[in-house]
């Protein structure tokens, strides 16, 4: 079944203590992205990734990082999380650009 | 400042009648429009789309148009089912750019 998995779909974590939430794809998607979404403002762009290597900056990655040595695994990491990064995260995989994107399931992250 | 607007937060509709889901956007560049739906606790899905050559297409029961002097989108759904109960997003990209750009959602109500 072709999919993106995410993982963990809940997290609770406490300010300053580096995390990483994984996503995976199996339909050999060349472009990745990774969105947040939060109340009022639909679903921010964080980080996206064109090709194995190559990551590119959305319209808001501060605090945020990721890599992408494999074409199916595109990780988020937060190395020193804060409050503001409470949210609702969404990786996502597609063909080509930025066009019909297949979502994961969605990792709800709070950071007390 | 936000490039695509849903200005209805919901919507409730009569099972069988017309959902009539809007969306506006502020940038002339954007050539490539989709909806998506999004259940509780899963990721969004892509529902149709429209290209900026066309001001409709039809899939089914959903209808997209798209009047870009007025850089207006809407979504039809008729006949309304119980199931299309859901948040619904507009997104846009131009070309080029490597991410959508989604409005912050309208949620769907069908009463039975």
């Amino acid at each position: 079944e072709a999919q993106v998995t995410q993982n963990p779909r809940y997290l609770i974590t406490v300010t300053g203590k580096k995390l990483t939430v994984t996503c995976s794809q199996n339909m050999n998607h060349e472009y990745m992205s990774w969105y947040r979404q939060d109340p009022g403002l639909g679903l921010r762009q964080i980080y996206y990734s064109m090709n194995v290597e190559v990551t590119d900056k959305g319209d808001v990655p501060e605090g945020y990082k990721v890599s992408r040595k494999e074409k199916r695994n595109f990780p988020l990491i937060l190395e020193s999380p804060s409050p503001n990064q409470t949210s609702l995260y969404f990786c996502a995989s597609s063909l080509w650009r930025a066009g019909k994107l297949f979502f994961g399931s969605g990792t709800q992250l709070s950071v007390l | 400042d936000q490039q695509v607007k849903q200005n209805s937060p919901s919507l409730s509709v009569q099972e069988g009648r017309i959902s009539i889901l809007n969306c506006d956007y502020t940038n002339s560049m954007f050539d490539y429009f989709l909806w998506y739906k999004k259940y509780p606790a899963e990721g969004p899905t892509f529902l149709i789309s429209i290209s900026s050559i066309k001001d409709k297409n039809e899939d089914g029961r959903f209808t997209v148009f798209l009047n870009k002097s007025a850089k207006h989108l809407s979504l039809h759904i008729v006949p309304s089912q119980p199931g299309d109960s859901a948040v619904y997003f507009c997104a846009a990209s131009e070309e080029g750019a490597q991410k959508l750009v989604f409005g912050q959602g309208t949620r769907l109500t069908i009463n039975p």
